[in-house]
């Protein structure tokens, strides 16, 4: 079955910019998607089709798929960026979910 | 406002069974495909079932196929999941969520709006 790999944990001062990656087999093949969910919160989609933001998402969030690693880059992160983010992609057959990865802002 | 609320989770034992419940509001129902997502409290998200827009695909993890079956009626706004013969590892918290897109076997869909979920423990 396919896999999505990313990093358990990333840490950034505030104001830096963070960069959460996602790899998986020919993953820049297919769109990937990321999601950001905070303690006790539902997740929420913050990047879809490798580099679109929905509405209500700020300009600060971007994503970039190339190769076999999907990028979320966070421009100037804030205190209320911190949180655990997920990427996800469908290999075709199942809509598949990396481990997440839990971004400290300090 | 876009609003989705699952209801019909709880404690039930190994071998029962549960049928989940999602009202949707705030959009055109109908338009879009709709998913379960199940999240174990404190690990990572897995995507169980979706549906498309008019039923006429559906699609299961490897986990739940051949034993849940997810269902939507357009005329009450309403997404199921039906759950036979519950395992310890089902529970979860499972999720009601929306789609970018009305089909499900796509590589354009993305998980857009979610519901804040609904318990499921499957305990002796």
């Amino acid at each position: 079955s396919y896999e999505l790999t990313q990093p358990p944990s990333v840490s950034v001062s505030p104001g830096q910019t963070a960069r959460i990656t996602c790899s998986g087999d020919k993953l820049g093949d297919k769109y990937a998607c990321w999601y950001q969910q905070k303690p006790g919160q539902s997740p929420v989609l913050v990047i879809y089709q490798d580099n679109r933001r929905p509405s209500g998402i700020p300009e600060r969030f971007s994503g970039s798929n190339s190769g076999n690693t999907a990028t979320l880059t966070i421009s100037e992160t804030q205190a209320m960026d911190e949180a655990d983010y997920y990427c996800q992609a469908w290999d075709s057959i199942n809509r598949v979910f990396g481990g997440g990865t839990k971004l400290t802002v300090l | 406002e876009v609003q989705l609320v699952e209801s019909g989770g709880g404690l039930v034992q190994p071998g029962r069974s549960l049928r989940l419940s999602c009202t949707a509001s705030g959009f055109t129902f109908d338009d879009y495909g709709m998913h379960w997502v199940r999240q174990v409290p404190g690990k990572g998200l897995e995507w169980v079932s979706g549906i498309s827009w008019n039923s006429g695909e559906t699609d299961y993890a490897d986990s739940v196929k051949g034993r849940f079956t997810i269902s939507r009626d357009n005329a009450k706004n309403s997404l199921y999941l039906q759950m036979p013969s519950l395992r310890p590892e089902d529970t979860a918290l499972y999720y009601c969520v929306k789609d970018k897109v009305a089909i499900v076997k796509t590589h354009t869909g993305a998980f857009h709006m979610w519901g804040q979920g609904t318990m499921v423990t499957v305990s002796p």
